[in-house]
Parts: structure tokens; sequence; C-alpha cells
């Protein structure tokens, strides 16, 4: 069981907007430490996407976003494309734990 | 651009050392704001933070593991270490290397290696 837990999996049509949520607690998210996702295609190696809460690195397009508020955070992606279909990962940092993350999201593009 | 490449068995025996170097290119290891990590996926699985290195030595574990895994730098060749002791079948995993920027989030990955733990 992961500290911070994301849904198993989501799904959306394409040109729709998908969210996945990453829910925390006191310890960890809530405590104020930032959230970062990562995006992780099929056979390939995690992929920064999102970082201090809603920082896009350079080459990551517009469509993804992210937010947090309390104990959860968020990861929003508008205009789904088939090519973004893979597992989503949060990331942040427990006070007992130190590095946690997401059990992760399957993003399926129907 | 920060480039790294795990290397190491990709078999191990059970109760056996597993062992791993991670090579940096592209930049020093010895840049200020990055902790040098190792990451594993269990097949099917879910990412599982290992611990990380700063270049001057300060090392932090995932409590749990503390016990198991040791990680070194060796900054005349730009490489960082894992080893994890005493493993056992749980320990098979894809095994990924990263840089830790500010020791916060992770922005450079290895390709991954896969340890199969196996007599």
């Amino acid at each position: 069981q992961s500290v911070l837990t994301q849904p198993p999996s989501v799904s959306g049509a394409p040109g729709q907007r998908v969210t996945i949520s990453c829910t925390g607690s006191s310890s960890n998210i809530g405590a104020g430490y930032d959230v970062h996702w990562y995006q992780q295609l099929p056979g390939m190696a995690p992929k920064l996407l999102i970082n201090d809460n809603s920082n896009r690195p350079s080459g990551v397009p517009d469509r993804f976003s992210g937010s947090k508020s309390g104990t959860s955070a968020s990861l929003a992606i508008t205009g789904l494309q088939a090519d973004d279909e893979a597992d989503y990962y949060c990331q942040s940092y427990d006070k007992s734990l130190r590095v946690v993350f997401g059990g992760g999201t399957k993003l399926t593009v129907l | 651009q920060v480039q790294l490449q795990e290397s190491g068995p990709g078999l191990v025996k059970p109760s056996q050392t597993l062992s791993l170097t991670c090579a940096v290119s592209g930049g020093s290891i010895t840049s200020g704001p990055y902790y040098w990590s190792w990451i594993r996926q269990h097949p099917g699985k879910g990412l599982e933070w290992l611990g990380y290195i700063h270049y001057s030595g300060s090392t932090y574990y995932k409590p749990s593991l503390q016990s198991r895994v040791t990680i070194s730098v060796d900054t005349s060749r730009n490489q960082f270490s894992l080893k994890v002791n005493s493993v056992t079948a749980a320990d098979t995993a894809m095994y990924y290397c990263a840089s830790a920027h500010n020791s916060d989030y992770f922005d450079y990955w290895g390709q991954g290696t896969l340890v199969t733990v196996s007599s």
C-alpha cells in the first residue's frame, strides 16, 4: 500500500480532459512538501512531467498541468492524445519515509 | 544534457549481494544541487525509492531497506553505485538510477537495468 494514493486507472476519449488525483496526509503533502509527476510510457523509464506542484519542465506540452491543495494534488491532461497512454506517478516527501511515490495510475485513451 | 547509464549483473543468486553502477555523462557528479539516486520497479508494479547520495558523501536511504542498501559515489569516475545485501526473489526488479534536483524531484533517469534474483 503506497503512502500516496492514486486511482489504479483512468480513461478518456481523444480530445477529452482527464484528471489523476494523488492523496497523501499531514506527514507528506499536507506538511507542505511539493508534489511531482512522472509519465512512464510502456517499456520506458519514467520521465519528469511536472515538478514543484505545477511547473512544467522544458519540452512538456501545456496540455499537462498540476495543482496541489491541502493533502492532495492533481494532474490534469487536456486534449487527450493516443500517445498519452501511459502510467503516471506522483511523488513527494514524507517526514518518516523520506521520498515516496504513489502507486501509479494507468491512463487508457479510448 | 545529463545522461545516466546503469550497468551490472542481470542475474544474482539468493543471499548474495546485488551490485550496480551508474555512469554519469554530460555533467559532473559534483554538481552542487544534485543527489544521485537509485529507484526500482518490481515487475508490473510501481516505483520504489531506495536512496540517494550527494557527492560530498551524505546518504539517505529508505528506512525499511537501510540495513541492506549501500550507495557510494566515485567522483573520479563520475559514477555512483548501489549494493543490496542478502538478496531474495523479492529484490527482482528493474533498477533505475536518477538525478534528484535538490534532493527533490528526479529530472534525469537511466534506461534501467533488470536484475533477477534466482539460483
